[in-house]
């Protein structure tokens, strides 16, 4: 079974700290994504992998970046968190074309 | 404008009964792939069924299928003999090949609420 993995299920931080989120996927996808879900918004794509050290901005990149250096590892870095970040974040990975993605658990950030 | 239309914020069914959740989708791009994922309150988000523009066939997985209607551009998800753990929110979402990237689009989901 496909494993990704993220970080924290829970984190608190305050404004202005950088936050990194971290995510893992154990089958050797080229393909990786960060979204952010909000109530009556659905998921919302901030940035995806399509392969190591490549990176593609989603609908709302604005306040994040991303760092793949290895294949199974893709980390959202909030540069100064902001209140309005508070949200779910969901980490997923697949393979490329018509493939499902694969989620992880998500993280329930919340800044302060 | 959405590519996936998800037009249902909430349902109800009664337990074992069937339902029908609705997903429209917009693209020019012929050859797409189509998704339904369910997401429970502990929030994973759970792959459920997946339909090819090309197939000839609707989906089926179990007691899940998909009700797909190319002309029209929508692609339902029928659960038969529904249970108290389908209470779930499920999201309709759609890969176009169109340039290679296969970036995947999601609706605003439909909350499903299962009563015994």
């Amino acid at each position: 079974d496909v494993k990704v993995t993220q970080s924290s299920r829970y984190l608190v931080k305050r404004t202005g700290e950088k936050v990194f989120l971290e995510c893992v996927q154990d089958m050797d996808h080229e393909n990786m994504f960060w979204y952010r879900q909000d109530p009556g918004l659905g998921l919302r794509l901030i940035y995806f992998s399509y392969d190591v050290k490549m990176k593609e901005k989603g609908d709302i990149p604005e306040g994040y970046s991303v760092s793949r250096e290895k294949k199974e590892r893709f980390s959202l870095i909030l540069e100064s968190a902001s209140t309005n970040q508070t949200s779910m974040y969901l980490c997923a990975s697949s393979p490329t074309g018509y493939q499902p993605q694969h989620f992880g658990d998500g993280t329930r950030l919340s800044i302060l | 404008a959405q590519k996936i239309t998800q037009t249902q914020p909430g349902m109800f069914v009664q337990e074992k009964e069937a339902v029908t959740l609705d997903c429209t989708y917009d693209t020019s791009d012929p050859s797409y792939g189509l998704f339904w994922y369910k997401q429970p309150s502990s929030g994973e988000m759970i792959f459920l069924i997946y339909q090819g523009s090309y197939d000839q066939q609707n989906a089926t997985e179990g007691r899940y299928s998909l009700n797909f209607q190319k002309a029209r551009k929508s692609a339902n998800l029928v659960i038969s003999a529904s249970q108290l753990g389908d209470s779930a929110m499920y999201f309709c979402a759609m890969r176009e090949g169109s340039g290679g990237s296969y970036i995947p689009t999601f609706g605003r989901g439909t909350s499903l609420i299962v009563h015994p």
